[in-house]
């Protein structure tokens, strides 16, 4: 079975503080995703990679950067967060070839 | 650009009955994929169910399957036998593939099953 992990279910952190979220797959997929989930606005892009490396803007960047510097491995960079940022932030992966995303179990980030 | 919208926020089933989700979405694309994803509380998102928009049979997964209206760009879910596990968020998904695979989702619908 295709897993994806992030490295924190829950974050509690003061507004200015830089903030490192990790997603960690483990099936060699290509692509892989940041979205954040917000009730009643569904998942929005924030960044996506296709490789290693390489990374493109999604919907809602801005606050936001992303660093891949391996395959399995995209982390979400808070430079300096902001109570704005609290929200629920989902990492997913997929194969190159139109597939299934696969998501991780998701970080509750509060921001104080 | 390309809008995914489920209307309703929140349905309720009775266990064992069957329900429909209903989805839209707006592309200038021929060739496309959908999904419906399910979140559980305070469980990861799955794959529900795929239609890729080049076959015209709707796809089926146990007791999950979908009515897929391309002219009317209509991609329903329905679910037999609702089962109290059913109780979940329900998201449309779609993606014109292309080597991205961006996602765009609709806003989720809260699904409860009563026993």
């Amino acid at each position: 079975d295709v897993k994806v992990t992030q490295s924190s279910r829950y974050l509690v952190k003061r507004t200015g503080e830089k903030v490192f979220l990790e997603c960690v797959q483990d099936m060699d997929h290509e692509n892989m995703f940041w979205y954040r989930q917000d009730p009643g606005l569904g998942l929005r892009l924030i960044y996506f990679s296709y490789d290693v490396k390489m990374k493109e803007k999604g919907d809602i960047p801005e606050g936001y950067s992303v660093s891949r510097e391996k395959k399995e491995r995209f982390s979400l960079i808070l430079e300096s967060a902001s109570t704005n940022q609290t929200s629920m932030y989902l990492c997913a992966s997929t194969r190159l070839s139109p597939g299934t995303q696969y998501f991780g179990p998701g970080t509750r980030l509060l921001v104080l | 650009a390309q809008t995914v919208t489920q209307s309703q926020p929140e349905m309720s089933v009775q266990e064992a009955e069957t329900v429909t989700l209903s989805c839209t979405y707006d592309t200038s694309e021929s060739d496309y994929y959908l999904f419906w994803y399910k979140q559980p509380p305070s469980r990861q998102m799955i794959l529900v169910i795929r239609q890729e928009a080049y076959k015209q049979q709707n796809a089926t997964e146990n007791r999950f399957s979908v009515n897929f209206q391309k002219a009317a760009k209509s991609f329903s879910l329905k679910i037999s036998d609702s089962q109290l596990g059913d109780a979940a968020m329900y998201f449309c998904a779609y993606t014109a593939g292309g080597g991205s695979e961006k996602l765009v989702f609709g806003k989720g619908m809260k699904l409860t099953v009563n026993p």
